[in-house]
């Protein structure tokens, strides 16, 4: 099967910098996408890596490493909005299947 | 339209009814994607559309549910028989589909069903 490991909640400040985690077990792969949804809310995409390296697209910056199976979602500079759930996902066929999500983070962030 | 909608926003059924429950995707968009969260969970897929065909139906957790597609655009997930664990958040989803479309999909607002 399928499967998606990320941690179930992650707390932090205002200002600061977190790092959400996110390992995969999939029969293929074609791209790690990470996708944020505020409570009540539709999920959006944020950021997608189809090859490894740092993808950066303001404060937030996504990361993957196809050899170990892994990315991680990098938030900086901490703003009370971003607390939302965090989702990964990942497509494991070129073509015919959908996203695969993995369970998703909780961001909590205080002042 | 502009994005993905669906209805009804909110449904409140008895156990044993059966509902329908719409997405209209972006225009364009030639594939869609039915997921259901639960409340505080994750987002679990249920079915997946190409075209009008549904390449991939893994998901679907019994056969009380079935989906269409008509016309490559608006898709009905159709509940028989509901039961109060069937009570969730139902999203839907649409996107190009593309090698080069960097996987992301747009979802709706979802439709959020409770069973009583």
């Amino acid at each position: 099967g399928q499967s998606l490991e990320q941690p179930s909640e992650v707390t932090a400040v205002e200002g600061a910098i977190v790092q959400i985690n996110c390992t995969y077990q999939t029969s293929g792969f074609y791209g790690l996408s990470w996708y944020q949804q505020h409570d009540g809310g539709a999920p959006t995409f944020l950021s997608y890596n189809a090859l490894d390296g740092l993808e950066e697209t303001g404060r937030f910056s996504s990361f993957l490493s196809r050899s170990d199976s892994y990315g991680y979602l990098l938030l900086q500079e901490l703003q009370m909005k971003d607390s939302a759930s965090y989702f990964c996902a990942v497509r494991f066929d070129q073509a015919g299947t959908a996203l695969i999500f993995g369970k998703g983070t909780t961001l909590s962030v205080s002042s | 339209g502009a994005g993905v909608s669906q209805s009804p926003s909110n449904k409140v059924t008895e156990k044993g009814k059966d509902v329908e429950l719409r997405c209209d995707p972006i225009s364009g968009h030639t594939a869609l994607y039915w997921y259901r969260q639960r409340l505080g969970q994750g987002l679990e897929f249920l079915i997946y559309f190409q075209g009008n065909s549904a390449p991939d139906k893994s998901g679907l957790p019994s056969d009380r549910f079935s989906a269409e597609r008509t016309g490559e655009s608006v898709s009905t997930l159709t509940i028989q028989r509901t039961q109060q664990e069937d009570s969730a958040v139902y999203l839907c989803a649409s996107s190009l589909v593309s090698t080069g479309s960097g996987n992301t999909i747009y979802f709706g607002e979802g439709s959020w069903l409770t069973v009583v």
